[in-house]
């Protein structure tokens, strides 16, 4: 079975510090990888994903994510967060032969203190 | 904005109640999914159609049903509700339903079953 493992449920952080939000997943199928954002009380909007090709994955916001397939890992990262950064963060796969059904992890809450 | 809507926003209703939740597709979007959101699950996904036809389930409940429509809006019907099914409903879209779409998500349908 497939599996998302986001580490940190929580990730508090003052502005302009970096940050890297964890995620790890399980497959015995290749799958795509996402990362979405939810800003409180909105639905999830994405910020980037990796189909295929280069492993480093930039997005929106200034967000990149690294895909290292032998440790099964996609990492989000940002150089200096924002206080308009604060949301929760989900990691997700999409399996390559079943019609791109998310499978998402438990979501990382990213909280920036001035 | 996403371009997905969902009606109704908010709905609360006593347990044993049915309750229809309504999405609007992207316009283009043959695909729709629906995902349920709660704090002890998380983000699972629930079911996912394809131009009128049923093309993925997930962890639906047999007292949960979904269809989508000629016009490509698609219903997802809870019945007999209990308190569990307290949660954030949402439907995304993508145009053709592929693993590597991105899915535009709805601001979601808050149920409270009291």
């Amino acid at each position: 079975a497939q599996s998302v493992t986001q580490l940190d449920s929580q990730v508090p952080v003052f502005e302009e510090a970096p940050v890297e939000l964890r995620c790890n997943y399980s497959s015995s199928v290749s799958v795509y990888l996402f990362w979405y954002v939810q800003y409180p009380n909105q639905g999830l909007q994405l910020l980037l994903k990796y189909l295929s090709g280069s492993t480093l994955v930039k997005g929106i916001n200034g967000f990149e994510a690294e895909f290292n397939k032998s440790q099964t890992s996609f990492h989000l990262r940002k150089p200096s967060v924002h206080i308009s950064d604060t949301a929760e963060y989900f990691c997700a796969v999409s399996l390559y032969n079943q019609g791109g059904k998310l499978i998402f992890g438990q979501g990382t809450e990213l909280s920036v203190k001035p | 904005d996403s371009g997905v809507t969902q009606t109704p926003k908010h709905l609360i209703t006593a347990t044993g109640q049915r309750v229809t939740l309504r999405c609007s597709p992207r316009s283009g979007d043959l695909s729709v999914y629906w995902y349920q959101q709660s704090l002890d699950q998380g983000l699972q996904f629930l079911i996912q159609y394809y131009n009128g036809e049923e093309r993925a389930k997930g962890n639906i409940l047999e007292r949960f049903s979904a269809q989508q429509f000629p016009d490509l809006h698609s219903e997802l019907n809870l019945s007999s509700l209990e308190l569990g099914d307290s949660a954030l409903y949402f439907c995304a879209s993508t145009n053709i339903g592929g693993a590597y779409n991105e899915q535009f998500f709805g601001p979601g349908t808050r149920l409270t079953v009291l």
